[in-house]
């Protein structure tokens, strides 16, 4: 299968930064996607990566090293509202199949 | 407004009774798709379609089928449904085959099987 694993939470202060790590199988790899969940609702798209790099999108920030099989993601000035779920997906075969990490389940503490 | 539309959101049922859960997207997305979420697993796919008429299976089949009748509309249907199916349930739409194009998510919909 596409195992797409990622811690399964952390923990960090208000105003810090954070970096959510992800690595995932590379056989039939497109691409890799960040999306966010607050509890009891629907997860919403954070970023998209398909080229080696670093892609910034205001306080997030997204990385992707395909030869490596890695990603993270990186969130700066954190605040309380960025308590949430993140969860990593990797796209495969031709873009069928999007298979999702178990999710970090990040709390920002005062 | 864009938007995913799952119905019901809350679902109570007994072992065995058929029930359908309806999607319905209204931006002409080619790409829909089905997942559950359970705790400590992640959300994990059912099933997908490319476009009207094709579907495919993910990594959770087993207990589902869908049909893609018609662009807007992929309804997941449980023939039979176990316990085991008790879980939280999301349909997703995207353009261009799911590619380089986010996914939007309905709002969900929690069903119990008793």
């Amino acid at each position: 299968g596409q195992n797409i694993d990622q811690p399964t939470e952390m923990t960090a202060t208000e105003g810090a930064i954070v970096q959510i790590n992800c690595t995932y199988q590379t056989s039939g790899f497109n691409g890799l996607f960040w999306y966010q969940q607050h509890a009891g609702e629907a997860p919403t798209f954070l970023s998209y990566n398909v080229l080696d790099g670093l892609e910034e999108k205001g306080r997030f920030s997204s990385f992707l090293s395909r030869s490596k099989g890695y990603s993270y993601l990186l969130l700066k000035e954190l605040q309380m509202k960025d308590s949430a779920s993140y969860l990593c997906a990797g796209i495969y075969n031709q873009g069928g199949k999007l298979i999702f990490g178990q999710g970090t389940e990040l709390s920002v503490k005062p | 407004e864009a938007q995913v539309t799952q119905n019901p959101r809350y679902l109570i049922t007994v072992t065995g009774k058929k029930l359908t859960v309806t999607c319905s997207q209204n931006m002409n997305h080619e790409y829909m798709s089905w997942y559950r979420q359970d705790p400590g697993l992640g959300l994990r796919q059912i099933y997908y379609s490319m476009n009207v008429e094709v579907t495919d299976k993910g990594d959770v089949p087993e207990g589902y089928k869908v049909s893609r009748k018609e662009k807007r509309n992929f309804p997941l249907i449980l023939e039979s449904p176990s316990p085991n199916q008790t879980s939280l349930y999301f349909c997703a739409s995207s353009s261009h085959r799911g590619m380089n194009t986010e996914a939007f998510f309905g709002q969900g919909t929690r069903l119990t099987v008793v």
